[in-house]
């Protein structure tokens, strides 16, 4: 099975928002409401930011969201900070029980 | 509070066998499961398997099976990812992570700290 298509990256301002998508197919992101999304800084192990497509996780800031249409899901992040700078990786359960990985999308804060 | 403490780097030649261990505490281990992800270095993530430490039922991405095998000891607390036959692509960080029991992709919300595995002659 092929990753899931992400952008390779993304940048934006202090104070924008900036969307990522992440595009599967039917067998996967569009068959299922199992979509999480993933922060990971350079050197660190990723960090769980939105479950179930558009649950955030106790301690997550509110301004991390997502959403999906068909089969694509999207996160978004309102308010964009320094700290947000990083690798986000999307993921999603599909119909052969097995978990694909996006190729990550790097957001860079100007 | 939850903790997942991996096992040290490894260095291994191409066709040995490693396994890595994942102790976990803070939490009650019979009620989650536990799935295994790498990253190579300088790429993405990558799935590697997943046990119910309820059930002890395992899943495998197509390209590992046959190669990998992840179990629990429920005693101890600690899962483990045993990785054979290893070449050179199979260099990365292995993370484990915390899941819900009853399928994998719901979630990974508590990860280790990562076990390097180096795969050179």
């Amino acid at each position: 099975q092929s990753a899931l298509t992400q952008p390779a990256s993304v940048s934006g301002s202090p104070g924008q928002s900036i969307t990522i998508s992440c595009t599967g197919t039917s067998s996967d992101v569009g068959g299922y409401k199992y979509v999480s999304w993933y922060q990971q800084h350079p050197g660190k192990a990723p960090k769980l930011m939105i479950y179930e497509v558009s649950n955030r996780p106790s301690g997550v800031s509110n301004r991390f969201s997502g959403s999906k249409s068909g089969n694509t899901a999207s996160l978004t992040i309102s308010g964009l900070q320094a700290e947000d700078e990083a690798d986000y990786y999307c993921s999603s359960y599909t119909s052969s029980n097995v978990v694909l990985f996006g190729g990550g999308t790097r957001l860079t804060v100007l | 509070q939850v903790q997942l403490v991996q096992s040290g780097a490894e260095v291994k030649k191409p066709g040995a066998s490693v396994k890595v261990s994942c102790k976990a505490s803070g939490y009650s281990f019979t009620t989650y499961g536990i799935s295994w992800v790498r990253q190579a270095p300088g790429q993405g993530l990558e799935w590697v398997g997943w046990i119910s430490a309820y059930t002890s039922h395992t899943y495998y991405p197509q390209k590992l099976q046959g190669r990998v095998t992840v179990t629990t000891d429920t005693s101890t607390s600690t899962a483990y990812m045993e990785l054979r036959n290893l070449r050179s692509d199979d260099a990365a960080i292995y993370y484990c992570a915390r899941d819900p029991a009853i399928l994998p992709g719901r979630g990974s919300d508590y990860w280790g700290q990562g076990t390097l595995v180096t795969v050179s002659s």
